[in-house]
């Protein structure tokens, strides 16, 4: 049974300083990988997605990468603002159209 | 483009009734619906997976005669909670998908549910 571990599960930074959130899954059987960011009582904001063929995915500050042997996802947040603040969840999908297996989620606040 | 709408986006109700929670597929035909719950502090678990014109495959522990699915068209399911008790209290979101597009999901801004 596939499942998604996500580390470290709170993270406090000062603006401007570059992190890395970790995810990991046990079946590297994966169709793709997904990252979103929930802010408090919302919904879900889909950052990246990561097809199993490809190694990584860039949208301005954010770069995720996947390393499907080693069953490993990190999100990159370059320079980051206040404006961070949020859960990101990682997500799997084993197959074409089944549903997604989420982590717990990593909890970021990004003081000013 | 890919937008999912959900209604009502909250909803407080005395325990024993019922609730019918609506997701929309707003721009796109979609062949398969989920219906995830998060509770508290935790992250999303799948509830069921619903196809247009077919029943609902619920995960295991997920109550089918409690949780009442419905995919009537390809742009709407539905999910009623029947006699809701303060421990159905939850987020309840949706997503849909189409067989383009990478499989990619979809999801709606979700509903708080809440029983008193």
């Amino acid at each position: 049974k596939q499942e998604v571990t996500q580390i470290p599960a709170a993270l406090s930074v000062p603006e401007g300083e570059n992190l890395v959130l970790n995810c990991s899954f046990t079946d590297s059987a994966i169709y793709n990988l997904q990252w979103f960011r929930q802010d408090p009582g919302k919904g879900l904001t889909s950052l990246l997605l990561i097809q199993s063929s490809q190694r990584e995915q860039t949208s301005g500050r954010l770069n995720a990468s996947l390393d499907k042997s080693s069953g490993r996802s990190t999100l990159y947040i370059a320079a980051s603002q206040p404006g961070d603040s949020a859960t990101y969840l990682c997500a799997v999908q084993s197959q074409a159209g089944t549903a997604l297996i989420f982590g717990k989620g990593t909890t970021l606040s990004v003081s000013s | 483009g890919a937008v999912v709408s959900q209604h009502p986006s909250w909803v407080i109700c005395k325990s024993g009734t019922s609730v019918k929670i609506e997701c929309r597929s707003l721009d796109f035909q979609a062949t398969t619906m989920f219906w995830y719950r998060q509770f508290p502090k935790q992250s999303l678990m799948l509830m069921a997976t619903s196809n247009e014109g077919s029943k609902a495959t619920y995960e295991q522990g997920v109550e089918k005669d409690k949780f009442l699915i419905n995919h009537a068209s390809l742009t709407l399911s539905t999910l009623t909670v029947t006699s809701a008790h303060p421990e159905d209290s939850s987020f309840y979101i949706c997503s849909a998908s189409f067989s383009g597009h990478y499989n990619e999901q979809f999801f709606g801004p979700g509903t708080r549910l809440t029983v008193l």
